[in-house]
């Protein structure tokens, strides 16, 4: 399994500013997903990361919005910038790994709360 | 491309009666499919997953799955409902015939009330 954190677990932010979100993930990982939960929907990928590479965009996202950093096999960070009120989502890291199954399964972390007013 | 449908938005049961949240999904090659629970202000839970092997899975809290490859459905289900089962519960697939690590493809959600 893998056992991810995320910092902030939840912040209140301010229009037009911008809040990086920290994913760190007990054990090496090739890739990493981040999903974005808004109010009362479900979840939807925002972007894969690799390491050492870009990350790839989902169709509606775009990376001078949302940019990623993968520096290492263990962290990725997302930022949301320019916020507005629509930004306000629960924000998840997800990682894929091999599990007890003995196939990729899928690991998530705690989410970020953003709210922006 | 993989897809999941949840057809109800929200399923209402009385405690300690059965109760069933429906799934369906559609992915190319075969599919690995998941449940997940969320309960308010609460993570991602994983709840149960078919990989291989029985049709019939069992998980968490009680819940079972069945995997139907006819009917392309993976409904979870429990003998009897608890009010503590009140969550918001999220069906996922991915593409085994998919090489590497491909994301999850959720669901839109189900809301599933118990009432005492």
């Amino acid at each position: 399994s893998a056992v991810i954190s995320q910092k902030p677990s939840r912040d209140i932010c301010q229009r037009g500013t911008s809040l990086t979100i920290q994913c760190q993930v007990d054990s090496q990982v090739t890739m990493m997903f981040w999903y974005r939960q808004q109010p009362g929907q479900s979840l939807t990928l925002i972007a894969t990361a690799n390491q050492g590479s870009e990350a790839t965009y989902e169709s509606g996202f775009v990376i001078d919005k949302f940019p990623i950093s993968r520096p290492n096999l263990t962290f990725s960070t997302l930022t949301v910038s320019n916020m507005s009120p629509e930004d306000s989502s629960i924000y998840l890291c997800s990682v894929a790994k091999t599990g007890t199954s003995g196939y990729n399964e899928q690991f998530f972390g705690p989410g970020t709360r953003l709210t922006v007013l | 491309a993989q897809s999941v449908a949840q057809p109800e938005d929200q399923v209402n049961v009385a405690e300690g009666n059965p109760l069933t949240v429906k799934c369906t999904y559609s992915v190319s090659g075969n599919p690995y499919l998941f449940w997940y629970v969320q309960y308010p202000n609460r993570g991602l839970q994983f709840l149960l997953k078919y990989i291989t092997g029985d049709n019939l899975v069992k998980g968490s809290y009680g819940f079972e799955a069945e995997f139907n490859k006819s009917q392309t459905s993976f409904h979870l289900k429990k003998p009897s409902a608890l009010v503590s089962d009140s969550a918001l519960y999220f069906c996922a697939v991915r593409d085994s015939g998919h090489a590497g690590n491909t994301p999850l493809v959720f669901g839109k959600g189900t809301r599933l009330s118990v009432i005492a």
